[in-house]
């Protein structure tokens, strides 16, 4: 059993459009969720922490559903430069392991 | 500030050398972590240290040797390396050694290695 599934994708989507990711996790003492962006042979970087009252930034929305146990990530308008695997990252509320998902690639396409 | 550093970006090294990573984050962070990432695979957790004690080794070969020789910096020794050990490298820190409740995780911008 995954502690955190993620679909894979790939999602290609045309700019503008308005794309979601979803990620479901096992452990229901979880406690941080995030959603990483992580481009072709770069390391992965913080795009935003998950909260229980759900959270924007700009163009991005992440909500969390405890109850369900999954969280998601909304892109708006998306842009060429949004093309990148996303990962979404679940930490338990002892230990210092993140648990990380497979990752959704996405590419925007012209 | 949210740095973490890694050295060298690249390293090609043969299966009888003997070689290492470094990693050094200025953050106050107690937490430091090694992934280890193959192409289209997320990070795979190798080890965590704790107040610069290894608390998790996801039974990784002793041909990986991690140390922290402080709360600042983490190195990774690579001896007797094999081929399938090429990878990208990651470091990551967080501020909480002890695991409790919320954190972040940061990552540096890894180190790419091929193993001859």
């Amino acid at each position: 059993r995954k502690e955190v599934e993620q679909d894979p994708g790939p999602f290609n989507v045309p700019e503008g459009a308005t794309v979601a990711f979803n990620c479901t996790y096992s452990n229901s003492a979880s406690q941080s969720f995030f959603w990483y962006r992580q481009d072709c042979r770069k390391e992965p970087k913080l795009l935003m922490s998950v909260y229980s009252s759900g959270n924007e930034d700009g163009r991005f929305t992440a909500q969390l559903n405890r109850a369900s146990q999954y969280i998601s990530l909304l892109i708006r308008d998306s842009k060429l430069s949004d093309s990148a695997t996303y990962l979404c990252v679940v930490k338990e509320n002892t230990g210092n392991q993140f648990y990380f998902g497979t990752g959704t690639s996405l590419t925007v396409i012209p | 500030d949210t740095e973490v550093t890694q050295t060298p970006k690249h390293l090609v090294m043969g299966m009888t050398n003997k070689k290492s990573l470094k990693c050094e984050q200025h953050m106050g962070h107690r937490a430091m972590y090694w992934y280890k990432q193959k192409a289209k695979k997320p990070p795979e957790l190798m080890f965590v240290y704790s107040y610069e004690k290894l608390s998790i080794n996801e039974s990784v070969p002793s041909r990986f040797s991690p140390e922290c020789p402080n709360s600042s910096l983490l190195n990774l020794h690579l001896h007797a390396l094999q081929p399938e050990d090429s990878a990208l490298y990651l470091c990551a820190s967080s501020q909480d050694g002890l695991g409790h409740g919320a954190d972040t995780q940061y990552f540096g911008p890894g180190t790419r290695l091929t193993v001859l």
